[in-house]
């Protein structure tokens, strides 16, 4: 297992356009995390799975943003319509059962 | 107030010097996460405590239940440790952030 994997590393994308990451997580871990970090500051909690079940939301994570976890294995996170706020790195992590946590490199989105 | 609060937010150092960076939070937690974070943004996770002390290496982390406190220490610090540093708190489901100490060590 290599880790939490995250694709892409980067995105640049025009304004109003739809983008969608991926992060496939330890296989093991049931865990599965995105938070959103911008430049100066500590990462955001945006929202989790356990399993497949999606358990809470942040409030950050308005009604243009999506998540899922299929089959309780990958999730991907949407931002439609993008605006130009949305930029920052958006980081997955997973851990089994909340104990310990191992992140991925994380997906730097540019909004131009 | 921030939850997770750090100081300093930015740290430089020689080469060899030990540093300390300090951690207060105001909640309830499960455990204390110390992490580390390079430029391009990739985050490794260097100790996880809910008591005591811990040490791996040259790096050391304390923690304080009863004042809500940790600190990490590099002893001998290197160029190498130069990176943002990362104090987060686990609640039941989810870990919060403080919002980093930027760690310059200089040869």
């Amino acid at each position: 297992d290599t880790g939490v994997s995250q694709n892409p590393r980067h995105k640049i994308t025009k304004r109003g356009q739809n983008v969608t990451f991926r992060c496939d997580p330890i296989s093991e871990h049931n865990r599965l995390y995105w938070y959103r970090q911008t430049l100066g500051q500590g990462p955001e909690f945006l929202t989790y799975f356990q399993n497949e079940a999606q358990l809470e939301k942040s409030r950050l994570l308005s009604d243009r943003f999506s998540a899922e976890r299929p089959k309780g294995s990958f999730s991907t996170l949407e931002i439609q319509r993008t605006e130009q706020g949305d930029s920052a790195m958006y980081l997955c992590a997973s851990s089994l059962q909340g104990y310990g946590y191992t992140f991925g490199s994380g997906t730097r989105l540019t909004v131009v | 107030k921030n939850e997770v609060e750090q100081s300093p937010q930015n740290l430089t150092a020689q080469e060899g010097e030990f540093i300390t960076i300090n951690c207060s939070y105001s909640v309830g937690i499960s455990a204390l996460h110390w992490l580390q974070q390079h430029p391009g943004g990739g985050i490794v996770s260097l100790f996880m405590l809910s008591s005591g002390k811990k040490k791996h290496g040259r790096l050391i982390a304390t923690i304080n239940i009863q004042e809500k406190h940790s600190s990490l220490h590099i002893t001998a610090s290197h160029p190498r440790d130069s990176a943002v540093y990362i104090c987060a708190v686990s609640l039941t489901d989810k870990l919060i952030f403080g919002t980093g100490t930027r760690l310059q060590v200089f040869p």
